[in-house]
């Protein structure tokens, strides 16, 4: 399993774009990288998934680049409700899915986000 | 996408009893797993919960302790069995999809519980 590296925690401002970075050097061919939310008192989210270079949906971007052994969530124009926690998993599309395996967390990345 | 609904939301427990959770899958899935989320901490997987078969369990969690059910694909149930206070957590219930564009694990909201 490829062990992921986060900030512990970020600071930003309303209207801003929030970019929060994972380090993944271990990465594997098989492995793919997907982001999940967290709201107190609430169970992760799928924010996105990704394999190589850009991935885009209606919540955030995923960037990874050609070595893969990062990749950076980008969420554009945050509000107080982007409030949470984000994780950074790693693994093949069923790990890092919830497939046929279960997930393996770690600590995430506490994003504050102020008026 | 799946609604995962888990059931108590929280409860307050004695030490030395046990509490069962209930966990619902509005759909079929093979696979059910149960995480446990401490304070302030990210979430650990307990087990895999297999329709048909024992689950299966992660270093550091017994079935002793644990004991889970998975008597058809859209129910199981976790016990925390002779609890004591450093069971007081967050215990929540995932299943996962794949779909056309991603692979992607749904959770119920989790039960809090409190050992006293």
């Amino acid at each position: 399993l490829a062990k992921t590296t986060q900030p512990i925690s970020m600071d930003s401002y309303e209207g801003q774009e929030v970019n929060i970075t994972c380090s993944h050097n271990n990465i594997a061919t098989n492995d793919y990288i997907t982001w999940y939310q967290q709201f107190p008192s609430q169970g992760p989210r799928f924010i996105i998934q990704g394999y190589k270079t850009k991935v885009t949906n209606e919540v955030a971007s995923l960037f990874i680049p050609a070595d893969r052994k990062s990749s950076t969530l980008s969420l554009p124009r945050v509000s107080l409700s982007d409030t949470a926690v984000y994780y950074c998993l790693v693994g093949d599309i069923w790990f890092g899915g919830g497939g046929a395996d279960g997930l393996t967390f770690g600590k995430g990345t506490h994003l504050i986000i102020q008026p | 996408s799946a609604v995962i609904s888990q059931k108590p939301s929280r409860d307050i427990c004695q030490r030395g009893t046990s509490l069962t959770i209930q966990c619902q899958v509005d759909s079929q899935v093979t696979m059910m797993f149960w995480y446990r989320q401490q304070p302030g901490q990210s979430l650990t997987l307990i087990a895999t919960a297999n329709q048909g078969s024992e689950a299966t369990y992660e270093s550091g969690f017994v079935i002793d302790k644990f004991p889970i059910s998975r008597p058809n694909l859209t129910f199981s149930t976790l016990t925390v069995s002779n609890m004591s206070p450093e069971d007081s957590s967050i215990y929540l219930c995932s299943v996962g999809r794949t779909g056309a564009m991603n692979t992607e694990a749904f959770f119920g909201q989790g039960t809090r519980l409190t050992v006293v």
